[in-house]
């Protein structure tokens, strides 16, 4: 228990769906991550959040939005997806942007 | 553009055997730089971190070393054990807090 939480673990959704992750974290921390993990490639940044205002974000396509309503929550809404999105997505968190960063379990996203 | 590579990206040795995983970076003006484990299916755990200004890091059986002259840092893992098993990922962090990860070295210690 690393005090990230994410739900859901798996999600499976089609080309047309609108879903979200979400991502939780109980240790106090400022700064937030949207992570994603592919196949054969190293982690990528997708976003950072900062005292609840976006700092980051990596070219990431629209079709990915977050929202960070505080400190403890962050979200991933998802929209028109292409089956190359299929990864596993990793929240984080950490005390500020230079600390040890703490990851959740992930949610294993499947586009079909 | 900051690049992490790591060597090997698999190794299996025996149970109780010494090991040294790699970890190299193009831009040595890191400031700092963390060793994470990896279970299949799960998120990272972080091991270690070393700030710029330090040398090395330890944690039971584990020590990190940094030489940032060289873009270079070492993870040290004593006495492998069967539940070493995963993947063992570094990251370079920037001033901004950005991290940039390697691609892993995938452990497997044999019984």
């Amino acid at each position: 228990e690393t005090g990230v939480t994410q739900t859901p673990r798996h999600l499976v959704m089609g080309m047309t769906n609108k879903k979200s992750l979400k991502c939780e974290q109980h240790l106090g921390h400022n700064a937030m991550y949207w992570y994603k993990q592919s196949a054969k490639k190293p982690l990528e940044l997708m976003f950072v959040y900062s005292l609840e205002e976006r700092v980051e974000n990596n070219s990431v396509p629209s079709r990915f939005s977050p929202e960070c309503p505080n400190s403890s929550h962050l979200f991933l809404h998802l929209h028109t997806l292409q089956p190359e999105d299929s990864a596993l997505y990793l929240c984080a968190s950490s005390h500020d942007m230079r600390n040890t960063i703490y990851f959740g379990e992930g949610s294993w996203l499947t586009v079909v | 553009k900051q690049e992490v590579t790591q060597i090997p990206a698999a190794l299996s040795v025996p149970e109780g055997e010494n090991l040294v995983l790699n970890c190299s970076f193009t831009d040595s003006a890191i400031y700092n730089l963390q060793w994470f484990r990896q279970d299949p299916g799960k998120g990272l755990t972080s091991l270690l971190l070393i700030q710029s200004s330090q040398r090395e890091q330890t944690s039971g059986r584990l020590n990190a070393s940094l030489d940032k002259s060289s873009g270079r840092s070492t993870l040290y893992i004593a006495a492998s054990q069967p539940g070493d098993s995963a993947t063992y990922l570094c990251a370079a962090g920037d001033q901004g807090g950005k991290l940039i990860f390697g691609q892993g070295t995938e452990l497997s210690v044999k019984p």
